[in-house]
């Protein structure tokens, strides 16, 4: 099946400082993908939807300017996470879609914790 | 807005009992509906879904029927073995979405014994 990477897998870094994690289709192109945050022991929470070629579309709530995404190829997608806090921290997922939109694959993930 | 209930965790099993996990949804239309698993330290995997109504997914010995009348998908196992502890998420694709988005449950852990 189709692969999902994220880079990186886990990333500590200082509170106010800024993050970059990266998801990458490997074998596949993805127009759209969508970010996803799971809190510990919690469900998946969309917060993005990314879009190559023009501005992602925020989930209600979701602060668009601390959590910059760039789509910048039809195979690689970025979350900036801007003046991280403690509170972000948090399991980040991105997935895309496969031929149709009820085929999704998942990354594996990225553990952020802010300092 | 649409929604996906699952039954709360952890639950702790023998190998080789019988296993449900219970899903419930809101939606509005016809939702596509999935089943996806988390094993320890990993990302999630489909497990299994459900496009219309009264289809079942299957995969690896689960199964999941889709119940219009009683919007739910609960997921079911004859005889869990130990490789099954992981997280289970029941999710759901809204119709009219046509992107991918998807709503998920809170997750239920399942722990099977030896």
């Amino acid at each position: 099946g189709a692969v999902v990477s994220q880079h990186p897998s886990r990333v500590i870094c200082k509170s106010g400082t800024s993050v970059k994690i990266e998801c990458r289709s490997l074998d596949f192109q993805a127009t759209t993908m969508f970010w996803y945050r799971q809190f510990p022991k919690q469900s998946l929470m969309l917060m993005a939807t990314s879009n190559e070629g023009s501005k992602a579309t925020y989930e209600q709530g979701v602060e668009k300017d601390k959590f910059l995404i760039n789509h910048a190829s039809l195979t690689l997608s970025t979350l900036t996470v801007t003046s991280a806090h403690p509170e972000d921290s948090s399991f980040y997922i991105c997935t895309a879609p496969g031929s149709s939109y009820n085929e999704q694959f998942f990354g594996p993930g990225t553990r952020l914790t802010v300092l | 807005g649409d929604s996906v209930t699952q039954m709360e965790g952890p639950v702790t099993l023998s190998e080789e009992a019988f296993l449900t996990i219970n899903c419930t949804y809101t939606a509005t239309g016809y939702p596509s509906l999935f089943w996806y698993v988390q094993y320890p330290g990993e990302g999630l995997q489909l497990l299994l879904k459900a496009t219309k109504a009264d289809d079942k997914g299957s995969n690896k010995g689960f199964e999941a029927t889709y119940r219009k009348e009683t919007t739910s998908f609960h997921l079911e196992k004859g005889s869990v073995q130990v490789s099954d502890s992981a997280v289970y998420f029941c999710a759901l694709s809204e119709e009219s979405s046509n992107t991918g988005k998807l709503i998920f449950g809170q997750g239920t852990t399942l722990q099977v014994k030896p």
